[in-house]
């Protein structure tokens, strides 16, 4: 058990509609880093935050956004669906965010299905 | 810009025999390298990382990984392969500022009895 918890662990909904997951951190952990794992794209990442402010991008659509609360959680909000979204999605937290050295440490993961 | 590749979709060994696991980088700057291994329906575990010093790095679970600068990899060693090891296996660079992590396209070990 690496400590970060992600919730639902399962999520079955229809195209155009809008979820959200939730992830909560490791005690300590101030970064948080959300992942996209599917069988055509591998393990993409998406976007990071460090204490509520975004710090990172990558292969993130625009229909999905994140955000990181005060209590350090995070969220991430995917909306208008498409069959394409369906895929494992993880959060990661670390220590601290300027440092590519620092082990990132994965939740159990929360998997979507758009049907 | 930064790029890991695994060039074996799937790697296959007998229970007791050496695991070697390959991987490559390429990136601009130090490296920071790690390995993660992911069981069905679970998260990725974290196994080891190179961060500076020794090139052999020993991780969990018996793994360890050299890391070699002149041909850029970083591969992935374990003496003597037990059933339990087979998973999917991922390297991983860090150089970007930010922490961000770009992945391999994953390993599959498959250990045979």
């Amino acid at each position: 058990d690496s400590g970060v918890t992600q919730t639902p662990k399962h999520l079955i909904t229809a195209t155009g509609q809008r979820v959200t997951l939730r992830c909560s951190p490791r005690s300590g952990d101030l970064s948080v880093y959300w992942y996209q794992q599917s069988l055509d794209q591998g393990l993409q990442f998406l976007i990071q935050y460090y204490n509520g402010e975004e710090r990172a991008k990558g292969n993130i659509l625009e229909r999905f956004s994140a955000q990181q609360f005060p209590d350090l959680h995070s969220e991430l909000n995917l909306s208008s669906l498409e069959l394409g979204d369906s895929a494992l999605y993880f959060c990661a937290s670390s220590v601290v965010p300027r440092d590519t050295q620092e082990t990132q440490y994965f939740g159990p993961g929360t998997r979507l299905l758009v049907l | 810009a930064q790029s890991v590749a695994q060039p074996e979709d799937q790697v296959n060994v007998a229970e007791g025999n050496p695991l070697t696991v390959k991987c490559t980088y390429s990136v601009s700057g130090n490296p920071y390298l790690f390995w993660y291994v992911q069981y069905p329906n679970r998260g990725l575990q974290f196994l080891l990382k190179y961060i500076t010093g020794d090139n052999l790095v020993k991780g969990s679970y018996g793994f360890e990984a050299e890391f070699n600068k002149s041909q850029t990899s970083f591969h992935l060693k374990k003496p003597s392969a037990l059933v339990s090891d087979s998973a999917l296996y991922f390297c991983a660079v860090g150089a970007d500022s930010w922490g961000k992590l770009q992945f391999g396209a994953g390993t599959q070990v498959v250990v045979t009895p």
